[in-house]
Order: structure tokens, then C-alpha cells, then sequence
């Protein structure tokens, strides 16, 4: 079951704050995140195995629910740097798969 | 991390022939997966390819269209099979490092075009 991401899109001036949420209909092993330019492959960012974790660096951050059904991606003060695509992967108990959400699209204007 | 190559990066290829695009890591390796994008969309998994057994396919592709190979832990072949216009879009091989987060990594993928 594909996980559901929201927005589809953002545009931003640089320096503004993004949230990306991805939400699953059932609880989830696992949820890793993603960046992909336009011709690039994905890069991985980041991964949360724990209900409740919060993990980041710099200024790219996520959170992990108790439930361990939703997962959210902050960016915050935005650069030029980070447009792209952000996708969401998902691995559901007893699985070693990734099943990644539709993406998101994040546009920053200088 | 791993550093992972896909040879070709780009094909154009006519309608009917075959096309096979490998994948290598810089590693050993579990687990390998091989996954579709369209232009715009989200990555599909096509299949994974596990060393010394048969790969597992996703519902919606065949081992008669898709066939892989996986001779060793560090090398994959995906195989694009009697193609058509419908089989253009991104190839992408990754792998998965054996952690117990199964983290995986992408290669730069293999733009695929048939004309």
C-alpha cells in the first residue's frame, strides 16, 4: 500500500519553512526519506524506526508518531539548495521492501 | 554508504529488441532492487534480486519481460525484454547494506527510450 504525501507541491522563497507529511494506513516498520534532483538518483536523508523519534541535521528534520503511521519533514530557512523532489519510503513489519509515496515537489525562489 | 554504477545511463532503443542494464556496487551486498520511474513519477519496485536464489518480482511484472541476474553480491543485470514505447522511462538498481535499517542507496539510473 502506497503511503499518501502532502502537498504535492510547495513553492518557497528562500529562507521560508516547509513541512512534507506522509501517512500510512497501517503501522510501519520503518519510513526513510528522500531528496531527487531533476536527472539525479535519490539521495538518502534520513531514516526513523521509532514511534515518537525526532532526528535532523542542519536543518532538515523529521518526526516519527507515536503510531508509527505518520512521518513528517521539516525544513527549515530553506535554500536554493534544497528543490527537488522529496519522497517518503516506507517498510512495513516483516518486509525489507520500500514502497515510496507519489513525492513532493519543493520549488525555492530566491 | 556504497557507490553504486549502472551502465548504460541512456538508450535509445527501437521496438522489439532487448536492452540489458547492469549495476555495481562498490560492496557486497544482500540485497539488490530494481525499480521503473516515469518522468515525473514515483519509483516502482520492479523486483529484488537476491544472490543464489530466484529474484522476486511485484505484482504487475514478469520474469519473462524482466529478467535479472545476480551472479555475485557486488553485480546485477536488469533486462528490459521485447520492448515498446510503454518500457520508456527510468531504470534505478539499489541496494540495500544489510543494516538493520535497510537503508538503501540508488545508482544514477538508466533513461531508457523506445522508439
Amino acid at each position: 500500500q502506497q503511503p499518501v504525501q502532502s502537498p504535492q507541491a510547495v513553492i518557497l522563497r528562500e529562507g521560508e519553512d516547509a513541512v512534507i507529511n506522509c501517512s500510512s494506513s497501517k503501522a510501519l516498520y520503518s519510513v526513510h526519506w528522500y531528496r531527487q534532483k531533476h536527472g539525479e538518483a535519490p539521495v538518502f536523508l534520513m531514516i526513523l524506526l521509532k514511534g515518537g523519534e525526532q532526528k535532523g541535521h542542519d536543518k532538515i528534520s523529521a518526526s516519527f508518531n507515536e503510531k508509527k503511521q505518520q512521518s513528517s519533514l521539516y525544513l527549515t530557512a530553506s535554500q536554493l539548495s534544497y528543490s527537488g523532489t522529496y519522497f517518503c519510503g516506507t517498510v512495513f513489519q516483516g518486509a525489507q521492501k520500500l514502497v515510496f509515496g507519489q513525492g513532493t515537489r519543493l520549488t525555492i525562489n530566491p | 554508504s556504497a557507490v553504486i554504477s549502472q551502465k548504460p545511463s541512456r538508450d535509445i532503443c527501437q521496438r522489439g529488441t532487448s536492452l540489458t542494464i547492469q549495476c555495481q556496487v562498490d560492496s557486497q551486498v544482500t540485497m539488490m532492487f530494481w525499480y521503473r520511474q516515469q518522468p515525473g513519477q514515483s519509483l516502482t519496485l520492479i523486483a529484488t534480486a537476491n544472490q543464489g536464489s530466484e529474484a522476486t518480482y511485484e505484482s504487475g511484472f514478469v520474469i519473462d519481460k524482466f529478467p535479472i541476474s545476480r551472479p555475485n553480491l557486488t553485480f546485477s543485470t536488469l533486462t528490459v525484454s521485447n520492448m515498446s514505447p510503454e518500457d520508456s522511462s527510468i531504470y534505478l538498481c539499489s541496494a540495500d547494506l544489510g543494516l538493520a535499517t535497510n537503508e538503501q542507496f540508488f545508482g544514477p539510473g538508466t533513461r531508457l527510450t523506445v522508439l
